[in-house]
């Protein structure tokens, strides 16, 4: 089975510099996706970035952007330029490639509190 | 706009009461999914449906049933609630093909079952 891990329960940063969160995971498949979501308090889940396993390219959506090791099965998310609306919990996620339906797999979340 | 509702916000439920819970989604997507989630746990996933009518379990299925009688509809019921099933209840869905993957989520439905 699949393995998610978020090594950081809560993480802090000073508004306007980097943090970078953590994602390792464990699975037998040559393909699949990863993702990062951000849960906002009392808010929608939404989807911050994609990865597929097969692009070598780390992804990017603004100041957002990954560094996927495949064979580490590392993921990391950086957020550049952080903004206090960035504060959420943010949660790792796995899902492999195929037609069928199949449920994501997360890690237990990272808590990033925003400092002004 | 990418929509999924769900019907209850908050919820208050008594020991051993019948519950349901309802999702809808307006973007016509064959997959729905129920997650659960809990604090220093994140997500797990009850069940999922890949069709009208057609269902299969997730990692935490018991003491949980599902219901999808219309493509845009998918129900959670718990037969009986119980107080280890006081938490966070999140709907999702998305399209079915070999490389759809990007699931949206409702809001969610926070349940307290005394």
């Amino acid at each position: 089975a699949q393995t998610v891990t978020q090594s950081q329960p809560e993480m802090s940063v000073q508004e306007a510099e980097t943090v970078t969160l953590s994602c390792t995971y464990d699975t037998s498949e040559s393909d699949y996706y990863l993702f990062w979501y951000k849960q906002p308090p009392s808010r929608q889940m939404i989807l911050v970035i994609r990865q597929e396993a097969y692009k070598q390219q780390n992804a990017t959506e603004n100041r957002f952007s990954v560094n996927f090791q495949k064979a580490a099965k590392s993921f990391s998310l950086k957020i550049s330029d952080s903004q206090l609306g960035d504060a959420a919990m943010y949660f790792c996620a796995y899902r492999r490639t195929g037609g069928g339906a199949d449920g994501l797999t997360f890690g237990k979340g990272t808590h990033l509190i925003i400092q002004p | 706009d990418v929509k999924v509702t769900q019907s209850s916000r908050y919820l208050v439920k008594r020991t051993g009461e019948k519950v349901f819970l309802e999702c809808v989604q307006d973007m016509d997507h064959e997959n729905m999914f129920w997650y659960r989630q809990d604090p220093g746990l994140g997500l797990r996933l009850i069940y999922f449906s890949y069709d009208v009518k057609m269902k299969e379990k997730g990692d935490i299925p018991e003491g949980y049933s599902v219901s999808r009688e219309k493509k845009e509809r998918f129900s959670l019921i718990l037969e009986s609630a119980s107080t280890n099933q006081t938490s966070m209840y999140l709907c999702a869905s998305n399209l079915a093909g070999p490389r759809t993957d990007t699931q949206y989520f409702g809001p969610g439905t926070r349940l307290t079952v005394l």
